[in-house]
C-alpha cells in the first residue's frame, strides 16, 4: 500500500498570500496524483489531476507540481473562498487507492 | 450536469446492516467505474470500493472487505453498497464518485453529497 503524507497538518495564512501545501509518497506514483478542496458539510471536490491539470473550472491561482514522490499544490493568492481543507491522492498503484490526511488551510 | 446522490444511511446497531444507494444523472452511467469514498466524523477519506462499467471487477479496502458488497444496475443508473457486520469503526458519511478517466489511472470527478452511517446502540 503507498501511504501519503501530507504537510503541514495546518497551514495559517493571510488573504492574498501564497499557500504552498505538500504530499509525500511512500512509493512513486509518477505523476498519478490528484488534489481535492473540501469546505465544512461539503463533499470533496476535484482541483488537480495528472499532478498538474487543473479541472473543470478551476482558477488559474491553483496550480500542482511534481512527480514521483514529491508533490505540491500551489495557491497563488489565498481567496476568502480558499480556506478549506486539501486533499492529495494517488491513483498509480491500486488497490487500495490512498489519500493524504488532508492540510487544513485557516485565515492567519 | 452531472449529479450523484446518495442514500440510505441512518442509524443501525453493531452488528447489523444497511443498503446504500447512488442514482447518478447527467452522464452515461453504464460507460464509468464508479466507487465509495468513507469520512469518519473530523477524519481524512477513505476509499472503500471500487466496481467496473461492467461489474465485472470489483475491488474492496481491507477494512471493509467480506462484509461489504459494491454492486450496480446499470439499466437504473444505480451504484450501491450493502453493508453487513457493521462495526462502530464503519460511521461515517459514505460518498459516491465516479471515475473521470477511462483508463486504469483514474482520479475522482463528481462526488455526491454523501450519506452519513452511524453504528451506535
Amino acid at each position: 500500500e503507498i501511504v501519503m503524507t501530507q504537510s503541514p497538518a495546518t497551514l495559517s495564512v493571510s488573504p492574498g498570500e501564497r499557500a504552498t501545501l505538500s504530499c509525500r509518497a511512500s512509493l512513486s506514483v509518477s505523476s498519478y496524483l490528484a488534489w481535492y478542496q473540501q469546505k465544512p458539510g461539503q463533499a470533496p471536490r476535484l482541483l488537480i489531476y495528472g499532478a498538474s491539470t487543473r479541472a473543470t473550472g478551476i482558477p488559474a491561482r491553483f496550480s500542482g507540481s511534481g512527480s514521483g514522490t514529491e508533490f505540491t499544490l500551489t495557491i497563488s493568492s489565498l481567496q476568502s473562498e480558499d480556506f478549506a481543507v486539501y486533499y492529495c491522492q494517488q491513483y498509480n498503484s491500486w488497490p487500495p487507492l490512498t489519500f493524504g490526511g488532508g492540510t487544513k488551510v485557516e485565515i492567519k | 450536469e452531472v449529479q450523484l446522490v446518495e442514500s440510505g444511511g441512518g442509524l443501525v446497531q453493531p452488528g447489523g446492516s444497511l443498503r446504500l444507494s447512488c442514482a447518478a444523472s447527467g452522464f452515461t452511467f453504464s460507460s464509468y467505474e464508479m466507487n465509495w469514498v468513507r469520512q469518519a466524523p473530523g477524519k481524512g477519506l477513505e476509499w472503500v470500493s471500487y466496481i467496473s462499467s461492467s461489474g465485472s471487477t470489483i475491488y474492496y479496502a481491507d477494512s471493509v472487505k467480506g462484509r461489504f458488497t459494491i454492486s450496480r444496475d446499470n439499466a437504473k443508473n444505480s451504484l450501491y453498497l450493502q453493508m453487513n457486520s457493521l462495526r462502530a469503526e464503519d460511521t461515517a458519511v459514505y460518498y459516491c464518485t465516479r471515475d473521470d478517466s477511462s483508463s486504469w489511472y483514474s482520479w475522482f470527478d463528481p462526488w455526491g453529497q454523501g450519506t452519513l452511517v452511524t453504528v451506535s446502540s
